[in-house]
């Protein structure tokens, strides 16, 4: 559910390598989640999202797997590049609930060159 | 997805005075756009629901007369921080629903209250 602190997690991969984010969602009513990549200074990017009726999704380079029996859902990377610097958030929602999300706390994710 | 803009990218203004943010659908009509706010470090924080026409839908512990919020069209909808303190300092964000749920981001304003 929404986290609120001072100190994100961050996560350091050499370029090149895959990269797995994950998130803890609190609200097992959740049924549709997005995870966003956030810029220094930028608003939230679309990245993938999936739906309560799948465990599996793949877009262009990242994959989203979701565990409802945990309520837990990753974010992969494939060969990243230097531009997937930024920090990443798990989003959730009830989609007949007011369409409003709520935001994971985030991790940092820094390339190595 | 939509392309959502808002303006000003950044503003300074000292306490006491008053602040509009304009967030904007570029390509899509938005019935709801919601209003964000983030600290550094830290995650989005949603202060409101803004619905086209009616008032908006504040969430817990946001002061609705200080943050006001105004959608008057399918494409626009405006925050007006008022009475700025300096606590009010942060990273205002928008956004609104697309097709299927998935919402779509303004590039935020940063706004810095002396």
């Amino acid at each position: 559910g929404e986290s609120v602190g001072l100190h994100l997690p961050t996560l350091s991969v050499q370029e090149g390598d895959n990269s797995i984010i994950n998130c803890a969602y609190s609200n097992s009513a959740s049924d549709y989640f997005i995870w966003y990549k956030q810029e220094s200074g930028k608003g939230p990017q679309f990245i993938i999202d999936i739906r309560s009726n799948m465990d599996k999704r793949q877009g262009q380079r990242v994959t989203v797997l979701l565990n409802k029996t945990v309520k837990h859902l990753s974010l992969q990377i494939a060969a990243t590049q230097p531009g997937d610097s930024a920090v990443y958030f798990c989003a959730e929602t009830y989609a007949q609930g007011a369409q409003k999300l709520v935001f994971g706390q985030g991790t940092r994710l820094t390339i190595n060159p | 997805g939509a392309v959502v803009s808002q303006h000003p990218s950044r503003v300074i203004c000292k306490s006491g005075t008053s602040v509009k943010i304009e967030c904007r659908s570029l390509d899509f009509q938005a019935t709801t756009m919601f209003w964000y706010r983030q600290f550094p470090k830290q995650s989005l924080m949603l202060m409101a629901t803004s619905n086209e026409g009616s008032k908006a839908t504040y969430e817990q512990g946001v002061e609705k007369d200080k943050f006001l919020i105004n959608h008057a069209s399918l494409t626009l909808s405006t925050l007006t921080v008022t009475s700025a303190h300096p606590e009010d300092s942060s990273f205002y964000i928008c956004g609104l629903t697309g097709q299927f749920y998935e919402q779509y981001f303004g590039p935020g304003t940063r706004l810095t209250v002396t």
